[in-house]
């Protein structure tokens, strides 16, 4: 693993099943974010934790939640999937220094129907 | 809500045609500004992080300035080329929540050979 790994790449999920997102970062990366990319309305931040054992609220949180057990997992759960959940999914990590951006993912693009 | 508005959405040019595009920001609490450039089928990567009002940064050929006092950056990319076609996003980090960017919804620049 090198940076930050994804999985699964896409999947197509039925309205109202539970799935889980990985995210697995091997940085040691305190800090990591899950962001939606969707079009006309670029990257919104969905949760976020700035390190282990801790988690808070992005800006569009409503049906998904998260944990962090670890520095290298951030996993994102979709409780009961909604069709407006459609999207493209990046999990972020940002290392302590300041004047480093983020590093992302490659993303997981999933479809409600 | 804090907005970043980025313009414009979208530009052509021709290859060797230099180029600017504009990033505005919150200009109270600033802490830092962002830049990524985001190819098609793949993942943001970050060109620069830039802190302090009147910073210049530069990466080959392409550069950006902050002036934090009025809240706007510019991204100069001289004499593009093809490879250069990609969405460049702005983001504005909010440190006092822990580190989140907002991204704005990016410039999506195409160069023509």
């Amino acid at each position: 693993i090198a940076g930050i790994t994804q999985a699964p790449t896409s999947q197509i999920l039925a309205a109202g099943r539970r799935m889980t997102l990985r995210c697995t970062q091997d940085m040691r990366h305190n800090a990591m974010y899950w962001y939606r990319q969707d079009l006309g309305l670029g990257l919104r931040l969905i949760h976020y934790s700035n390190t282990a054992g801790t988690t808070g609220k992005g800006e569009v949180p409503d049906g998904y939640s998260v944990s962090r057990a670890n520095t290298d997992d951030f996993p994102l759960t979709l409780a009961s999937a909604v069709p407006s959940q459609t999207s493209v999914y990046f999990c972020a990590s940002r290392g302590d220094r300041e004047d480093y951006g983020y590093t992302f993912g490659s993303g997981t693009r999933l479809t409600v129907v | 809500i804090l907005n970043v508005e980025q313009s414009p959405q979208s530009l052509h040019v021709q290859e060797g045609d230099s180029t600017n595009f504009t990033c505005s920001f919150p200009s109270s609490n600033f802490y830092a500004l962002h830049w990524y450039r985001w190819e098609t089928a793949k993942s943001p990567e970050a060109l620069f992080v830039m802190t302090l009002n009147g910073d210049e940064k530069k990466k080959g050929r392409i550069s950006a300035t902050l002036n934090t006092k009025e809240g706007y950056s510019y991204l100069y990319i001289k004499g593009s080329q093809p490879e250069d076609s990609a969405t460049y996003l702005c983001a504005f980090l909010i440190y006092n929540q822990g580190g989140k960017l907002i991204f704005g919804q990016g410039t999506e620049l195409s160069v023509k050979p």
